[in-house]
């Protein structure tokens, strides 16, 4: 069956470091696999898409994430965190329907 | 501008209510969506919609309906409403990837 893991429910960075938020996924076949933001009390907000291709796919605002089919991930990426980056973020594959993860709550440290 | 609406952002209902929200997208999007989100917690599908008059239930059908006559506006309505639906509802609509409304808080007393 589809489903989609994020295995960290929360995630504490200082600003200014890196950051990598885990996503892993069981689909049999090639899947579509996006990462959505979701802001206090905001809809969530596309950050950014992998269509089979460039297995590194770059979003928004600095994100980056890269598909790796040996090992079943869609791991989100950046350089450097900064405060407004604190949100949730939801990690999800498209197979007839969307399938989403539970998210992982980004906390950023002064 | 793609853009996903819903209506009204804020709800009080008294249990045993009848409750309708309201989603519009202006993308011709042929499917649409509605979850809850509970604090803490993901998105639980409800309804699916794949085009007008065409919809499936989700994971957590029980308790709503929906209906969708035109391709850009898709209701959710709760029929005597219940405190345990007390909760923020989000539509959404999608080719691929989905576009999300702002959300509707809604509370059941």
């Amino acid at each position: 069956a589809q489903s989609v893991t994020q295995p960290d429910a929360r995630v504490t960075v200082s600003e200014g470091a890196s950051l990598q938020l885990r996503c892993k996924y069981s689909y049999f076949g090639t899947p579509y696999l996006f990462w959505y933001v979701q802001y206090p009390r905001q809809g969530l907000q596309l950050l950014l898409k992998y269509y089979p291709g460039d297995p590194v796919v770059q979003g928004v605002n600095g994100f980056e994430a890269e598909f790796s089919k040996s090992n079943s991930s869609f791991h989100l990426r950046k350089a450097s965190v900064h405060w407004s980056d604190w949100a949730v973020y939801f990690c999800a594959v498209s197979y007839n329907r969307i399938f989403f993860g539970d998210g992982t709550q980004l906390v950023v440290k002064p | 501008d793609m853009k996903v609406t819903q209506m009204p952002r804020y709800l009080i209902k008294r249990m045993g209510e009848n409750v309708l929200l309201e989603c519009g997208q202006d993308m011709s999007h042929e499917t649409m969506y509605w979850y809850r989100q509970d604090p803490g917690l993901g998105l639980q599908l409800i309804y699916i919609s794949y085009d007008v008059d065409s919809n499936s239930e989700g994971d957590i059908p029980k308790g709503y309906r929906v209906s969708r006559k035109k391709r850009e506006h898709f209701s959710l309505i709760l029929d005597s409403a219940k405190t345990n639906q007390t909760s923020v509802y989000f539509c959404a609509s999608s080719r691929v990837e989905q576009y999300f409304g702002p959300g509707t808080r809604l509370t059941v007393l």
